[in-house]
């Protein structure tokens, strides 16, 4: 199936804790995203790489780091996860301005539900 | 920055009635609308999408109007089944890079039987 996916889907964790969300889009999109959705189901960009390159970085902690290791792939690394932290955190990936195919639309992934006890 | 606001944020309409949701826009330099559709614990996907060069688009039983001037645009939902039930955002970017896309509150959307 081509689609965008995420590890884990829930992820329960302790204050204080590290953790990854890993995430894959077999679309062939060059753009991708992370997106925090809180609980009043607020949908708020955290970061955008495009291929690879960090290109939107929107005022989020340092605790939070993502990492591209190639165009498909884009990782995020939160150390010292705090109670305001619990959200549901998608990923998505979209087609280059530029490029042919629907550009503009981005596909999101299942989504983490994290909860920080 | 861009900033989104989206009314109302709870909408309940009868089944077979319509159902209009509005939100407006502060970058003049925005043009591209798209609308994602989130139904409850799944993943928010695209609608229906307008892009500045067009004031009206439709879709079967969704429509979308733009009204640049005003920087305010719509999501029309005509003939409303259950399964229309969700929360529906809309959201604007600047197609030059279609980057950075700034999503409203959302609205989140009953239909009753």
């Amino acid at each position: 199936d081509t689609a965008v996916s995420q590890t884990p889907k829930y992820l329960v964790t302790q204050m204080g804790n590290d953790k990854s969300i890993k995430c894959e889009q077999n679309l062939g999109h060059d753009t991708m995203y992370w997106y925090k959705q809180d609980s009043k189901k607020f949908l708020k960009i955290m970061f955008s790489y495009n291929n690879k390159e960090l290109i939107i970085n929107e005022t989020v902690p340092n605790r939070f780091s993502p990492k591209s290791p190639d165009k498909a792939h884009l990782n995020l690394h939160i150390n010292s996860l705090e109670l305001g932290d619990s959200a549901v955190y998608f990923c998505a990936s979209s087609v280059q301005a530029g490029t042919s195919g629907r550009v503009g639309e981005q596909y999101f992934g299942p989504g983490t539900r994290l909860t920080v006890t | 920055g861009e900033n989104v606001e989206q009314h109302p944020s709870t909408l309940s309409v009868q089944e077979g009635d319509s159902a209009v949701i509005k939100c407006t826009y502060s970058d003049s330099a925005s043009n591209y609308f798209p609308w994602y559709k989130q139904e409850l614990g799944k993943r928010p996907q695209l609608i229906i999408d307008i892009r500045s060069n067009v004031g009206e688009k439709k879709d079967q039983r969704i429509a979308v109007t733009l009204n640049k001037t005003a920087k305010h645009f719509s999501l029309h939902i005509t003939e409303t089944q259950p399964e229309d039930s969700a929360v529906y955002f809309c959201a604007a970017s600047n197609g030059a890079s279609y980057d950075k896309v700034i999503f409203g509150p959302g609205t989140s959307l009953s239909v009753i039987p």
